[in-house]
């Protein structure tokens, strides 16, 4: 079973619109950590945000926030005033605890395309 | 400049013909991976290091083989390629584990005919 699930493969919008990305995760952890990164055309993986388990609170990072909800096992991201810059893939992953380390799952990825 | 560098960036290569992939950290991380990236798949991890001298498989170790005999390098080898090993290879490093943030290299893609 996958471990996170990003329903969304594609989405295209115009600059300056919203776009939220959505990620669902499935752990029996308590503790866990949950991270996304951005991959740009130009192929490199960039970190975006870690969050533990622990920590509900929403982040805000300039036009980035994030959303974790445990009651529905979510970890969403939007994208506020979209620009054509945005466009790339985003992964959300999960990092859960194992027998000497952490094992971390990756979802599928999201294409985001902002279109001037 | 604190990086993780991978070499080569590109290489086509046949099916048999061993071939190594290397991957250097200069941050003094004790953690380093391999992750292989697929359309529709996301990235899956090959195998793991927690430290020189431990390694660890991933989700998809089959036909990979890894060594840590130094902290700075984690090399991926392929002894036997196959084509169904043509991938985005990424080699990844963190300060301690797969806890915390990830630094990537640049990515390798591999062609195997």
């Amino acid at each position: 079973a996958q471990k996170v699930t990003q329903a969304q493969t594609e989405i295209s919008v115009v600059e300056k619109e919203d776009v939220t990305l959505d990620c669902v995760y499935e752990t029996r952890d308590t503790t866990y950590y949950l991270f996304w990164y951005k991959q740009p055309p130009s192929g490199e993986l960039v970190f975006l945000i870690r969050r533990n388990s622990f920590d509900e609170q929403n982040e805000i990072s300039g036009r980035y926030s994030w959303n974790f909800q445990k009651s529905t096992s979510s970890f969403n991201f939007t994208i506020t005033a979209s620009q054509v810059v945005d466009s790339a893939v985003y992964f959300c992953a999960l990092s859960e605890v194992r027998s000497n380390d952490y094992k971390l799952s990756f979802g599928a990825g999201t294409t985001v395309t902002v279109r001037a | 400049e604190a990086q993780v560098t991978q070499n080569p960036r590109y290489l086509i290569t046949v099916t048999g013909k061993k071939l190594t992939v290397t991957c250097s950290q200069n941050m003094n991380h004790e953690y380093m991976s391999w992750y292989r990236q697929d359309p529709g798949l996301g990235l899956r991890q090959i195998y793991y290091s927690m430290n020189v001298e431990v390694t660890d498989k991933g989700d998809v170790p089959e036909g990979y083989k890894v060594s840590r005999k130094e902290k700075r390098n984690f090399p991926l080898i392929l002894e036997s390629p196959s084509p169904n090993q043509t991938s985005l290879y990424f080699c990844a490093s963190s300060l301690s584990d797969a806890a915390l943030e990830l630094f990537f290299g640049e990515g390798s893609r591999l062609t195997v005919l």
